[in-house]
């Protein structure tokens, strides 16, 4: 059975760094890109950036480029995105997702399959 | 960027009443493109992908429609677990970007 688990949530002062993870299990890991999304209070679904765990190529959305960094240690088959200086309006719902690929009418089709079950983050001074 | 624009944003709504929800891109996105069911507090569930493909487990009221630029989410006989909060998200380029979501309340 395919998982996603995240660790859990985290209470963090402006300015202080953050490293949350995602561990991923029930698959071949290298073989499918892991994105971040974000999800503000009350808010819609952002998505942030992904890594191939195979290579560590990332692609970032310009929105959060220079904000995070993704990173991946396939070795055990976990996602992390980290701050290194949080502010108060980093204070969201992040769920990680796997990225699948399936052929229909004979084109790839990617979308995101299974999603951790969210870390809340809350920076408050 | 793609942006993605759906319609309505809020739409009330009874037990039984055939729903559609759209989702109109900036520029063409062939059918890259997969709706989101979320309830408070959850991850979203993946409802459909390539536009109409329906993911296994989804119940067949659920039907997706539509390419290039413009697609539809419809809900033949709405049930009292399907209201929620629905996203379209397109996957053609880089970077990945979601509707604004539409919110499904009972009338």
């Amino acid at each position: 059975e395919v998982q996603l688990v995240q660790s859990g949530a985290e209470v963090k002062k402006p300015g202080e760094s953050l490293k949350i993870s995602c561990k991923a299990s029930g698959y071949i890991y290298g073989t499918y890109w892991i994105a971040w999304v974000r999800q503000m209070p009350g808010k819609g679904l952002e998505w942030m950036g992904i890594i191939y765990p195979g290579d560590s190529d990332t692609k970032y959305s310009p929105s959060f480029q220079g904000q995070v960094t993704i990173s991946v240690d396939k070795s055990i088959t976990t996602a992390y995105l980290q701050w290194s200086s949080l502010k108060a309006s980093d204070t969201a719902m992040y769920f990680c997702v796997r990225r699948r690929g399936t052929l229909v009418r004979g084109s790839l089709s990617y979308y995101f399959d299974y999603w951790g079950q969210g870390t809340l983050v809350t920076v408050s001074s | 960027d793609i942006q993605l624009t759906q319609s309505p944003s809020f739409l009330s709504a009874s037990v039984g009443d055939r729903v559609t929800i759209t989702c109109r891109a900036s520029q063409g996105i062939s059918s890259y493109l997969a709706w989101y069911q979320q309830k408070p507090g959850k991850a979203p569930k993946l409802l459909i992908y390539a536009a109409s493909t329906l993911q296994s487990g989804v119940p067949s009221r659920f039907s997706g429609s539509g390419s290039g630029t413009g697609f539809a989410l419809t809900i033949s006989s709405l049930q009292p677990e399907d209201f929620a909060t629905y996203y379209c998200l397109q996957l053609n380029s880089y970077p990945l970007t979601f509707g604004g979501g539409t919110k499904v309340e009972i009338k």
